[in-house]
């Protein structure tokens, strides 16, 4: 059973595009994040939600749009896509308060042409 | 202010030899967590370790340890007797107790074990 799933692995889509991203966990986890992994490697937080409250919104373009249905899906929708935002998306989830672990998804490597 | 740093990019040794990934850490908070990551070729991210601010005992796992030392904040991990599969990307995180926590990572160490 994969703890925390996302999909699509790959996107490929073109400027202008609108696109999203689903993430799944069965870890019963109250609170997910979308991470962002540019082509340095760093990874840097986008959105953090609990219980599906946004609670961590970071200084990302408005292009960009989590949705949370229940506590266990954490969705990323970006619209209006740029070459800039190609890059590789992690989903994430841990319990409350930081003190476990995030696991984490395999990630959706995004490219925009 | 959060920050965690690994200073050491990129390194690379020769199969067998011991090498120690680098990190240290700054945070306001008396209560924190500490986490190392492992990022392969393959790109997932593997959780390897979490420490928490009240628990500086070193930790030993295998070929892995790790050394947690809170008068430098710094909690550095070796390998010792290094193997090929070890090669991949490092991560040291921070985690602060509290609601709406993030996980601060560093920038990464890209370790390289050649054959």
């Amino acid at each position: 059973d994969t703890a925390v799933s996302q999909t699509p692995k790959y996107l490929v889509t073109q400027m202008g595009n609108d696109k999203s991203i689903k993430c799944e966990q069965n870890l019963g986890h109250d609170t997910m994040y979308w991470y962002k992994q540019d082509s340095k490697k760093f990874l840097k937080i986008m959105f953090s939600y609990n219980n599906k409250e946004l609670i961590i919104n970071e200084t990302v373009p408005n292009r960009f749009s989590p949705k949370s249905p229940d506590k266990a899906h954490l969705n990323l929708h970006i619209n209006s896509l740029e070459l800039g935002d190609s890059a590789v998306y992690f989903c994430a989830s841990s319990r409350p308060g930081g003190f476990t672990e995030a696991f984490f998804g395999q990630g959706t490597r995004l490219t925009v042409v | 202010a959060q920050k965690v740093t690994q200073a050491q990019t990129e390194i690379s040794v020769v199969e067998k030899e011991d090498v120690t990934l680098d990190c240290v850490y700054e945070t306001r908070d008396t209560t924190y967590y500490l986490f190392w990551y492992k990022q392969p070729p393959s790109g997932e991210l593997v959780f390897l370790i979490r420490r928490n601010s009240f628990d500086e005992q070193n930790e030993i796992s295998g070929r892995y340890s790790w050394n947690f030392q809170k008068s430098t904040s710094s909690f550095n991990f070796t390998i010792t007797a290094s193997q090929v599969v070890d090669s991949a990307v490092y991560f040291c995180a921070l985690s602060e107790a509290r609601p709406g926590n993030q996980f601060y990572f560093g920038t990464g160490t890209s370790l390289t074990v050649i054959p």
